[in-house]
């Protein structure tokens, strides 16, 4: 039950996209097309914006998406906007009843 | 609009013993997994307990085993942890979310464990 690994901190200038990795192993990220992306601003409560790796809930900007490759899941910010900067957190189901986050990576807007 | 109120976090010695709730409103709950998951301050997300829609299977996160209990009431339409020899390292906020896909989440209750 490690942490998937993310990057700390991720930037981009309003308009640039942002793309943010979530590493974990063939026992999560890579066993299972469950994972999802949460934003969180600070002092409130996570945000779901992307969920079974590449689904979008309804009022979701489609300048949000997620991606996967081997072990990796990843997530775009496109068009980067100012309400954007934020820490996001990828999570994964890994079996068993057992659900894993990613470490956090907190987005600057430049 | 689908609700999560979460409720019985506060201040409590080591060794000692809480029950968190959480009330859900706007939505079939028995029809939901329903998760915990906690925020030390400062710190990331770590997922904690899952139960399903009928309560007759969980999952923990190794660090609480043996020492939490998740429980829900679908009469009642709440889902319920309760912490028990509790440790400093407990200290979080406490949040429930509906589903796998953890949508939405409530506001939290922090837990303190402090002497």
């Amino acid at each position: 039950q490690s942490a998937l690994t993310q990057p700390p901190s991720a930037s981009g200038s309003p308009g640039q996209a942002v793309t943010i990795s979530c590493t974990g192993t063939n026992r999560d990220v890579g066993g299972y097309n469950y994972v999802s992306w949460y934003q969180q601003h600070p002092g409130k409560a996570p945000k779901l914006m992307i969920y079974e790796v590449t689904k979008r809930p309804s009022g979701v900007p489609d300048r949000f998406s997620g991606s996967k490759s081997g072990n990796t899941a990843s997530l775009t910010v496109s068009g980067l906007q100012a309400e954007d900067e934020a820490d996001y957190y990828c999570s994964s189901y890994a079996g068993s009843n057992n659900y894993v986050f990613g470490t956090g990576t907190k987005v600057t807007v430049l | 609009e689908v609700q999560l109120v979460e409720s019985g976090g506060g201040l409590v010695q080591p060794g000692g013993s809480l029950r968190l709730s959480c009330a859900a409103s706007e939505f079939t709950f028995s029809g939901y997994w329903m998760h915990w998951v906690r925020q030390a301050p400062g710190k990331g997300l770590v997922w904690v307990s899952c139960i399903n829609s009928d309560g007759s299977s969980t999952g923990y996160v190794d660090s609480v085993k043996g020492r939490f209990t998740i429980s829900r009431d679908n009469a009642k339409n709440t889902v319920n942890l309760q912490m028990n020899s509790l440790r400093a390292e407990d200290t979080a906020v406490y949040y429930c979310a509906r589903g796998n896909s953890f949508d939405p989440w409530g506001q939290g209750t922090l837990v303190t464990v402090s002497s």
